[in-house]
């Protein structure tokens, strides 16, 4: 299994400019998340899946879009980026049971000029 | 709402000292208590997570953490730490009802020789 991946690892962007980062589970799980990290903030929940064709916002969710068509993939994107976007952004898969574990993927990197 | 408060943002020690990470939540519904830990570069891993029964829980690389309902708390501790420990230790409550993630804002354990 490859877990939880993500691209790009790294990606800079103008201000103003839009972009996709991808999320991919080979787990079958049904609840996917994304969040972002930043200094002395922790992680921040932007959106969340609990299945296919079935999204939610979590504590940040300006700026960002999410759509969930397969178990597998979950796209987020960045609209109009802005230098508040600089942040690392982690994705994060686990069944949709109580207290079940997240499996987290390695992050994207992103600094928006 | 939950909310988490990870009460030092660094902690500095020697190898083989024992070390605890403080983390206080607070939440007006049943909660699950977790902690992860982000090794340099890389995406978060569970360490240990709290559903209910025994206050002490046991985690990975020797690592246990307390649940004190009274004080709403659930420390991390270690009783002798090793170099490879460096890295980032988060705090996370999942309410009971809706099993969304809520993050603290991250303790930097440094480990010195």
């Amino acid at each position: 299994n490859a877990g939880v991946t993500q691209t790009p690892k790294f990606q800079v962007l103008k201000t103003g400019q839009s972009m996709t980062l991808q999320c991919a589970q080979d787990m079958n799980h049904e609840y996917m998340s994304w969040y972002r990290q930043d200094p002395g903030m922790g992680l921040r929940l932007i959106h969340y899946s609990v299945g296919a064709g079935i999204t939610d916002q979590g504590e940040v969710p300006n700026g960002y879009n999410v759509s969930r068509s397969t178990t597998e993939d979950f796209p987020l994107r960045l609209l109009s980026a802005a230098p508040s976007q600089t942040s690392v952004y982690f994705c994060a898969s686990s069944y949709f049971e109580l207290a079940a574990e997240q499996f987290f993927g390695p992050g994207t990197r992103l600094t928006v000029l | 709402a939950q909310s988490v408060t990870q009460l030092d943002s660094q902690v500095p020690v020697f190898e083989e000292a024992p070390v605890e990470l403080r983390c206080n939540y607070s939440s007006s519904v049943s909660v699950y208590l977790f902690w992860y830990v982000q090794y340099p570069n890389q995406g978060l891993q569970l360490l240990l997570k709290y559903l209910s029964g025994s206050t002490l829980v046991k985690g990975i690389n020797g690592f246990e953490a307390e649940f004190n309902k009274s004080q709403t708390s659930f420390h991390l501790r270690k009783p002798s730490v090793h170099i490879s420990d460096t890295a980032e230790y988060f705090c996370a409550v999942s309410d009971a009802a809706r099993g969304k993630l809520i993050f603290g804002q991250g303790t930097e354990l440094s480990v010195k020789p």
